[in-house]
């Protein structure tokens, strides 16, 4: 089984230009989430889809931060315009309901640096 | 509102000693626990959860942890470590009730885990 795909793994950018994150979740997980990780500190979940919908966007800075999962696959997550306190590592999970307590399995992640 | 705390940010230890990571959270609810180890570069790999039932869970590579209602905890720990442990540890807990923001995972600020020879 394919794990969850992310790209690209490394992106270096100039503050103020927009980025764009991907993410292909493993197959029949209709969960899909974006988990943003600063140095030194844990991951903290930015937004939750259930299919297209995102059913948890609580905690996503709506001024610059979007993200879409068209037909309930894939997803992207976008900066724009990018600062430099954005600087972090964007985790990609997805997991499927069942016994196993929504069990999330995570992608190897996006690093983006914005000088 | 649920917390969980990792109270080493590092955790030094020689080859084949044991070890424990320490992990306590804050939940009204039920909970579900989990332990997560992120490798250098890499994204994060379950090592165990815990659901419900036996509070001794095991999980890959060795490692196991106990839950701990009454303290509150779900501590990790190998017997005997190897140098390809290193890595950085996460604990993380979620609502134990599925739907709505339930389920979304809270974690700790993580524990590096230096294995020397």
């Amino acid at each position: 089984e394919a794990g969850v795909v992310q790209s690209p793994r490394y992106k270096i950018i100039e503050k103020k230009q927009p980025v764009a994150f991907w993410c292909n979740p493993i197959s029949g997980h209709n969960t899909l989430y974006w988990y943003r990780q600063n140095l030194g500190q844990g991951p903290e979940l930015l937004i939750r889809y259930e299919n297209e919908e995102a059913v948890d966007d609580s905690q996503l800075p709506k001024d610059r931060f979007s993200a879409e999962r068209l037909k309930g696959v894939d997803s992207t997550l976008k900066i724009q315009p990018a600062e430099l306190g954005d600087s972090a590592v964007y985790l990609c999970a997805s997991s499927r309901e069942d016994r196993s307590g929504q069990t999330q399995y995570f992608g190897p992640g996006t690093r983006l640096l914005v000088l | 509102a649920q917390s969980v705390t990792q109270l080493d940010s590092q955790v030094p230890v020689f080859e084949e000693a044991p070890v424990e990571l320490r992990c306590n959270y804050s939940s009204s609810v039920s909970v579900y626990l989990f332990w997560y180890v992120q490798y250098p570069n890499q994204g994060l790999q379950l090592l165990l959860k815990y659901l419900s039932g036996s509070t001794l869970v095991k999980g890959i590579n060795g490692f196991e942890a106990e839950f701990n209602k009454s303290q509150t905890s779900f501590h990790l720990r190998k017997p005997s470590v190897h140098i390809s442990d290193t890595a950085e540890y996460f604990c993380a807990v979620s609502e134990g009730n599925y739907g709505g923001s339930q389920g979304n995972l809270i974690f700790g600020k993580g524990t590096k885990l230096s294995v020397k020879p």
